[in-house]
C-alpha cells in the first residue's frame, strides 16, 4: 500500500523553464491537495480538489494550474518557474464529505529554481 | 480560512524536560488536528479534537481543546531525541485545512 506517491522528489530549474509535479494515491480518497512548504515555515495550500472533476484555487496559487486527471491522480504545473517557486511541495488526500478525515501526505518534491 | 497562530515558533529542550506548544485563534474552531514533521520528512497525522474542553492521551503526548474551542496545546512529558521535529496544528474549514506556522522542536541529548 504506496499511500501518496510524488514524482520527482528532487528537480532543478531554470527561471523561466516550465514543469508538471505529479501525484497519486490508492486509498480511493476523493480529496487531494497541493501545498507549498518554504524553509522553517507551515504548509500553505496552492489549490485543492473536493472530488474528481472540481479544482479551487488555496491561499496561494498564483504561478500554478492544477489537473485533476482522475480520482487517483492530482497533477501541478508550474508554467514559467520563478525563483520565488523554489520551495518543498507535498501533495495530500483524505476522504471527506463527512466526518473530518485526516490527510494523508506524500514524501513531497524539493524543487529549486535558478 | 480561519487563521491559527501557533506559539513558540522553536524550541529547545534537554531530553527529559517536558514540552509544550499552543495553537491559538480569534475565532471559534470547528475541530483541530495535529501533525508531526520529522526532519526532511512529510507531515503525519497525530490527532484530531472536536469536543469542547475534550482532552486525549498518546503515550507520553497530551492534546487538549479548550473550552471556547479558540486555543489547542500539546504536550509532550519527558522528551525523548524521538520527539525531534515540527509539530503543526490545523484548522479544518470546509474542505480546506488551514496550518499553523509549526513549532520546532529540538531536544539535546
Amino acid at each position: 500500500n504506496a499511500g501518496v506517491t510524488q514524482t520527482p522528489k528532487f528537480q532543478v530549474l531554470k527561471t523561466g523553464q516550465s514543469m508538471t509535479l505529479q501525484c497519486a494515491q490508492d486509498m480511493n480518497h476523493n480529496s487531494m491537495y497541493w501545498y507549498r512548504q518554504d524553509p522553517g515555515m507551515g504548509l500553505r495550500l496552492i489549490y485543492y480538489s473536493a472530488s474528481e472533476g472540481t479544482t479551487d484555487k488555496g491561499e496561494v496559487p498564483n504561478g500554478y494550474n492544477v489537473s485533476r486527471l482522475n480520482k487517483r491522480e492530482f497533477s501541478l504545473r508550474l508554467e514559467s518557474a520563478a525563483p520565488s517557486q523554489t520551495s518543498v511541495y507535498f501533495c495530500a488526500s483524505r476522504e471527506w464529505g463527512y466526518s473530518n478525515q485526516p490527510q494523508h501526505f506524500g514524501d513531497g518534491t524539493r524543487l529549486s529554481i535558478l | 480560512g480561519q487563521q491559527v497562530m501557533q506559539i513558540p515558533q522553536y524550541q529547545h529542550v534537554q531530553e527529559g524536560e517536558d514540552f509544550t506548544t499552543y495553537c491559538n485563534s480569534s475565532t471559534t474552531l470547528s475541530n483541530i488536528q495535529w501533525y508531526k514533521q520529522r526532519p526532511g520528512g512529510h507531515p503525519v497525522f497525530l490527532i484530531q479534537l472536536v469536543k469542547s474542553g475534550e482532552v486525549k492521551k498518546q503515550k507520553r503526548l497530551t492534546f487538549q481543546f479548550g473550552e471556547a474551542k479558540k486555543n489547542s496545546s500539546l504536550h509532550i512529558t519527558a522528551t525523548q531525541t524521538t520527539d525531534v521535529g515540527t509539530y503543526f496544528c490545523s484548522n479544518n474549514a470546509g474542505n480546506m485545512l488551514t496550518f499553523g506556522g509549526g513549532t520546532r522542536l529540538m531536544v539535546k541529548p
